[in-house]
């Protein structure tokens, strides 16, 4: 059965560094995600994407933040220069036809900021 | 404005009780989706149901059952006869169609602890 994946799966960073985290939608999925989860806390919808651009954001996706489709298969998230709250789960997501199904998600990635 | 609330924070029971986790939403769209996922404790998101709008049909699967009321705007979830693996936290999802994008707004979630 066609997953998400998402890699690494825990990165641990030093404040003000650049990280990136990596997901692989299904592959003929056209709707994908970005959802954060900060320990013990709900998740929270970041970015979402279709198309080839951004179609909503939330407040939490400031400048800090963004998002890619560098080729057919990743969807990438960027966060320019972490802070100490940046820490959390980080979850990949995609859906083909959202009035028909789900969103999937990929099994996240843990983001520690030291 | 759209909202989940899980009122319940934690319930804990003991094996083979029945338990019922509460879901209640907020929307002005008159079509939208209902969903549960539920999160072990190793993090991953794990989808258990989907329910659309104008589907108000109550379900079951195994033990598991969902209750649907527009009237109250609860999507109601029950385990029967619980068991130690359904220990994780519960989030009740709601998307819009209006949203363009159907994104997530998850509630809070309810860690259930089912004791041996």
């Amino acid at each position: 059965e066609p997953e998400v994946t998402q890699t690494p799966s825990h990165q641990v960073t030093q404040m003000g560094q650049e990280v990136i985290l990596r997901c692989v939608p299904i592959s003929n999925h056209l709707y994908f995600y970005w959802y954060r989860q900060i320990l013990g806390q709900k998740v929270e919808f970041l970015v979402s994407f279709y198309n080839n651009e951004i179609s909503e954001k939330s407040e939490i996706f400031d400048d800090q933040f963004s998002v890619e489709r560098p080729d057919g298969s990743n969807f990438t998230l960027k966060i320019r220069s972490t802070k100490l709250e940046d820490s959390a789960m980080y979850f990949c997501a995609s859906n083909r036809d959202p009035s028909y199904n789900e969103q999937f998600f990929g099994p996240g990635t843990r983001l520690t900021v030291l | 404005a759209q909202k989940v609330t899980q009122a319940q924070t934690e319930i804990s029971v003991v094996e083979k009780e029945d338990v019922t986790l509460d879901c209640v939403y907020e929307t002005r769209d008159t079509t939208y989706y209902l969903f549960w996922y539920k999160q072990p404790p190793s993090g991953e998101l794990v989808f258990l149901i989907r329910r659309n709008s104008f589907d108000e049909q109550n379900e079951i699967s195994g033990r598991y059952s969902w209750n649907f009321q527009k009237s109250t705007s609860s999507f109601n979830f029950t385990i029967t006869a619980s068991q130690v693996v359904d220990s994780a936290v519960y989030f009740c999802a709601l998307s819009q169609a209006t949203s363009g994008t159907y994104k997530y707004i998850f509630g809070t979630g309810t860690r259930l602890k089912v004791l041996a």
